[in-house]
């Protein structure tokens, strides 16, 4: 059955540091994989989305991620982070059966420190 | 304007009460879904419909029902509400796969509905 495991439930860092939030995937094909960020009190955004080709994907406000097939990993980068990312995020697999439902991990809170 | 409204956003009831939540989308999406988030559990899905005359259960459906009015609304009902069905709700909806050059497509949310059964 397909997963997705964010190990991470909170991160903290200071603004201006670089971030790196860890997803695994369990998925016996080429995945659809899936960051979306939450803001408080808001829906789910979309930030990235890997389908095929190039494994580094780059996404909304300066977030990009790797996929790494050989890691079943597909984890979300910052080079420097802003207060304003302080959210929650959640990695997602897409069944690639008729129902195309989002799997989602358990989500990562990320704190900022000024 | 938003695109994927639900309303109300907040709720609380109590132990038996009947609720509905209703959303509402103007994309032009035929796809619409229905999940709970829980702390520490990530989103999960509770029904999902690919057009108006499509109803599929996803992972938790037990004590929820659904209704596709239209194309553009699909309601998500607790018949008889419970304390452990407080969590916050959210509506998403997403075009027919092979659109728009695409296999897959992005799912859209809602603001989402907190709903707490006391």
């Amino acid at each position: 059955a397909q997963s997705v495991t964010q190990p991470d439930i909170h991160i903290t860092v200071s603004e201006g540091a670089s971030l790196e939030l860890r997803c695994n995937y369990s998925y016996g094909a080429t995945p659809y994989l899936f960051w979306y960020v939450q803001s408080p009190g808001q829906g789910l955004q979309l930030l990235l989305k890997y389908f095929s080709g190039d494994t580094l994907v780059q996404g909304i406000k300066g977030f990009e991620a790797e996929f790494k097939r050989s890691q079943s990993s597909f984890n979300l980068r910052k080079p420097s982070v802003h207060w304003s990312d302080a959210a929650e995020y959640f990695c997602a697999v897409a069944r690639m059966d008729s129902s195309y439902k989002l799997i989602f991990g358990s989500g990562t809170r990320l704190l900022v420190r000024p | 304007d938003a695109d994927v409204t639900q309303t109300p956003r907040n709720r609380i009831t109590k132990t038996g009460k009947r609720i509905m939540l209703e959303c509402s989308q103007t994309k032009g999406h035929d796809r619409m879904y229905w999940y709970r988030q829980d702390p520490g559990l990530g989103l999960r899905l509770i029904y999902y419909s690919f057009d108006v005359k499509d109803i599929n259960k996803g992972e938790i459906s037990d004590g929820y029902s659904v209704s596709r009015q239209a194309q553009a609304k699909f309601s998500l009902s607790l018949e008889s509400a419970i304390p452990n069905q407080t969590a916050l709700y959210f509506c998403a909806t997403s075009a027919e796969p092979g659109l728009a050059g695409s296999s897959y497509n992005e799912q859209f949310f809602g603001p989402g509905t907190r709903l707490t059964v006391l």
